[in-house]
């Protein structure tokens, strides 16, 4: 089962500009976590945000999370090339799964 | 620390043939995890282990797969036999606790003639 769910499916932008991808999610949630993996290699952690944090930064990616609207978002600021990759959300389940999303797929331009 | 470390890279296979896929986690780590990823289906989570001992296999596909954990220092996962429907990029991930970020692999490639 998926229980976070990227938009958009992929995004194409020129490097130098902003990517943001969002990761809704449908039940309640201990913390979100962000991947990213390059073709043909394993996931890398990217930031965890606990579900009593609103905001989290990490050089140039920005993480926010609303609870409310059960949903998260990553920006990725001044992008480059090598920020081409698949963006992944993961959240874990009641029962102590963590599940990821389908996926972003991101290009960046040069 | 080099990681965690997953054999074979590629596997191919003929149908009906036994496949075990090796794991060895980060030293430390008291969680590992098997994950299997297709372009139809995504990241499905297989099974997972705390301190060698599974937690939960209810993402094992069929009694075909299995996995084992004999120490902190390695698992296998094992399809006996294999069907084509098995291709796909199999992951192991380790953690230093459950609510924790995960530390993969680079993966075994699978494919079933």
């Amino acid at each position: 089962s998926q229980q976070g769910e990227e938009d958009p499916q992929a995004l194409s932008i020129q490097e130098g500009e902003n990517a943001t991808m969002n990761c809704s999610y449908k039940t309640s949630i201990n913390n979100l976590q962000w991947y990213r993996q390059n073709s043909g290699r394993g996931l890398v952690h990217l930031i965890l945000i606990r579900s009593n944090e609103r905001e989290k930064h990490s050089g140039r990616l920005r993480v926010t999370l609303d609870t409310s609207k059960k949903s998260s978002s990553l920006l990725i600021t001044a992008s480059r090339a090598a920020d081409t990759a698949s963006y992944f959300c993961a959240t874990d389940e009641p029962g102590n799964k963590l599940v990821f999303g389908a996926g972003t797929i991101l290009r960046v331009k040069s | 620390d080099a990681g965690v470390i997953q054999s074979p890279r590629h596997e191919v296979t003929e149908m009906g043939q036994e496949v075990t896929l090796r794991c060895k986690p980060i030293s430390g780590h008291d969680y590992l995890f098997w994950y299997r990823q297709t372009m139809m289906r995504g990241l499905e989570l297989l099974i997972y282990f705390n301190n060698n001992v599974p937690i939960d296999d209810s993402g094992m596909p069929e009694d075909r797969f299995s996995a084992k954990m004999p120490n902190a220092s390695f698992s296998t996962l094992k399809i006996q036999p294999s069907e084509p429907r098995d291709s796909a990029v199999y992951f192991c991930a380790s953690s230093r606790g459950r609510v924790a970020k995960l530390f993969f692999g680079s993966g075994t490639q699978l494919s079933v003639l």
